[in-house]
């Protein structure tokens, strides 16, 4: 399976920290995105990275991909308030339809 | 434009009774997917649809559930003789083109099985 597996399952930071989270997968994939949700609705497509790429900046966000460790991080700078919420790692490979892992909840602590 | 949406937001129901959920996807987008989240869980994935394609139904759970796409737009997710465990949020994605591209999500259809 492609599944993404996050890491940690739960953050706790203070406003203005940074936050940073992982992602492993187990087999080859075109690309890895990245989603948030807040409230348990639905989701939001943050970035996306494909597997030619090694760093991509949105914004406060870093996402960065190592093919080799088929491992992806989310860096979240100068976290805000509004930044609490899950976010989610999926996997696109081939035909298939994205793998979501099961996320990590970001608590930012005003 | 308009996002993807999904009716009814909630829908409370008794076991054994049948349900549909309706959702909405972006015009002109040609993938549309199903997925279901229990209370603090990930996504899981359930059925998925690309253009004129025989739908992905692979993440079916069992044979009470069903989807159609009408038009190669709307779609209708079926749960027959629902049972407790299907209570969840059903989520509906839609994406330009096929699997591998970013997905749009609707907000969602809370489903509580009593």
């Amino acid at each position: 399976s492609q599944q993404g597996e996050e890491d940690p399952q739960a953050l706790s930071i203070q406003e203005g920290e940074n936050a940073t989270m992982n992602c492993s997968y187990k087999t080859s994939i075109n690309n890895l995105q990245w989603y948030r949700q807040n409230s348990g609705r639905g989701l939001v497509h943050l970035i996306l990275i494909r597997s030619n790429e090694r760093e991509k900046h949105s914004g406060r966000l870093r996402v960065t991909l190592d093919t080799s460790k088929k491992s992806s991080s989310l860096l979240i700078t100068a976290s805000r308030a509004a930044d609490t919420a899950s976010y989610f790692c999926a996997t696109a490979g081939g035909n298939t339809p994205l793998v979501f892992g099961k996320g990590t909840r970001l608590s930012v602590i005003a | 434009g308009a996002g993807v949406s999904q009716s009814p937001s909630n829908k409370v129901t008794e076991k054994g009774k049948d349900v549909e959920l309706r959702c909405d996807p972006i015009s002109g987008h040609t993938a549309l997917y199903w997925y279901r989240q229990s209370l603090g869980q990930g996504l899981e994935f359930l059925i998925y649809f690309q253009g004129n394609s025989a739908p992905d139904k692979s993440g079916l759970p069992s044979d009470r559930f069903s989807a159609e796409r009408t038009g190669g737009s709307v779609s209708t997710l079926t749960i027959q003789r629902t049972q407790q465990e299907d209570s969840a949020v059903y989520l509906c994605a839609s994406s330009p083109q096929g699997a591998i591209y970013e997905q749009y999500f609707g907000p969602g259809t809370r489903l509580t099985v009593t």
